[in-house]
């Protein structure tokens, strides 16, 4: 059993466009996390969350937005997306609202053309 | 979060220790390292980390200099699967901050 899943694990899509990338985890985590890699692999924490607080990196533009429609869920919202949004982006979970032990998912590539 | 230095590359002979080195000098007292290994085209995945103790599990050794300046992460007996981006990051075991990968060091595991 996958324990955190992400679908689609490839996303082609125009500029300007509104997507969505699921997650889900399997795990009983409490707490759920978006993270973007670029083309120069650099890893990059967007969101945390659980069911009492959201926690956003101030760097990530408002065109993202996180939904939790259950513990065991946490999708990804990009509005007008842009070049610059192409990426690899991974979802993870948690224990409980520590950073410490987080089970990635597989990914989603994502490319905007 | 406290700024770490890895060197950007390693080998090591398949079967051998592997022994990666972390600089990480402007640590906090409540910061912890973490290590995260990223396979190629996989999510990162958790290995161990520690706060001034040093730390085994099943998959690696933690070992943390007394001054907290300083790790090194050890896989024991790599194998060819080890070959991967090994990152070390050190941050509050909290949800707060910006929790970025670094660099980290590419480890190449050769039979």
């Amino acid at each position: 059993d996958t324990a955190v899943s992400q679908t689609p694990k490839y996303l082609v899509t125009q500029m300007g466009n509104d997507k969505s990338i699921k997650c889900e985890q399997n795990l009983g985590h409490d707490t759920m996390y978006w993270y973007k890699q670029d083309s120069k692999k650099f890893l990059k924490i967007m969101f945390s969350y659980n069911n009492k607080e959201l926690i956003i990196n101030e760097t990530v533009p408002n065109r993202f937005s996180p939904k939790s429609p259950d513990k065991a869920h946490l999708n990804l919202h990009i509005n007008s997306l842009e070049l610059g949004d192409s990426a690899v982006y991974f979802c993870a979970s948690s224990q409980a609202s520590v950073w410490a032990e987080q089970y990635f998912g597989p990914g989603t590539r994502l490319t905007v053309t | 979060d406290a700024k770490t230095t890895q060197p950007p590359s390693m080998d090591c002979a398949e079967g051998r220790a592997a022994n990666l080195p972390c600089n990480h000098s402007t640590i906090s007292g409540n910061e912890y390292v973490y290590w995260y290994r990223q396979i190629h085209s996989q999510g990162p995945q958790y290995i161990i980390h520690g706060l001034k103790n040093n730390e085994t599990n099943e998959m690696a050794s933690l070992i943390i200099t007394e001054d907290r300046k300083s790790s090194t992460l050890i896989l024991p007996h790599a194998t060819l699967r080890d070959t991967a981006v090994y990152y070390c990051i050190v941050r509050a075991n909290t949800n707060a901050g910006k929790s970025t990968f670094g660099d980290g060091t590419t480890l190449t595991v050769k039979p």
